[in-house]
């Protein structure tokens, strides 16, 4: 089984368009994240959740927003896609104690066109 | 979060040992190590931790410096799927902090 699994894993789309990133962890854990990684491969934190709270927003466009169902589910919804939004969307959680151990999924690479 | 830096990249031959480097130097006393890998088109991995003694595991080794300020990261016997981005960061162990991830090292593991 998959620890953190993350669909589509490819999405290609025109700018204007709304999509969503979906991901579910089956480790139990209480807190999960969204990463983007840009073409300069630089990995930059989006969002964290913990209990359906968002706990950390990195200064990201309010066309992002994160939507946790319930803990072992955290989505990523996009509004009015933007060029510079293509990247690889990289979720992944952790047990949420202090001393944290990321499990990621395998990425979405996102592609507007 | 303490800055970390790391060199851009680096060569191992396979099977011999791949060591690692990461400064830190402006570290905090509640600021844990972490050691994560990236290889091409996958999620980020975690390796390992530690905040002063030395760790090993089933992956690696990380033997820090007794004054915290550079650690290294240990691949025993590397091997070509070793060949990755290699990150070192430092985060306290108060709930909510960030994992900030610099550009790393570029392993490449030659046959």
């Amino acid at each position: 089984d998959t620890a953190v699994s993350q669909t589509p894993k490819y999405l290609v789309t025109q700018m204007g368009n709304d999509k969503s990133i979906k991901c579910e962890q089956n480790l139990g854990h209480d807190t999960m994240y969204w990463y983007k990684q840009d073409s300069k491969k630089f990995l930059k934190i989006m969002f964290s959740y913990n209990n359906k709270e968002l706990i950390i927003n990195e200064t990201v466009p309010n066309r992002f927003s994160p939507k946790s169902p319930d803990k072992a589910h955290l989505n990523l919804h996009i509004n009015s896609l933007e060029l510079g939004d293509s990247a690889v969307y990289f979720c992944a959680s952790s047990p949420g104690t202090g001393i944290e151990k990321l499990f990621f999924g395998s990425g979405t690479q996102l592609s507007v066109l | 979060d303490a800055k970390t830096t790391q060199p851009t990249s680096m060569d191992c031959a396979e099977g011999r040992a791949a060591n690692l480097p990461c400064n830190h130097s402006t570290i905090s006393g509640n600021e844990y190590v972490y050691w994560y890998r990236q290889i091409h088109s996958q999620g980020p991995q975690y390796i390992i931790h530690g905040l002063k003694n030395n760790e090993t595991n089933e992956m690696a080794s990380l033997i820090i410096t007794e004054d915290r300020k550079s650690s290294t990261l240990i691949l025993p016997h590397a091997t070509l799927r070793d060949t990755a981005v290699y990150y070192c960061i430092a985060r306290g162990d108060n709930y909510g902090q960030n994992f900030v991830f610099g550009p790393g090292t570029r392993l490449s593991v030659l046959p």
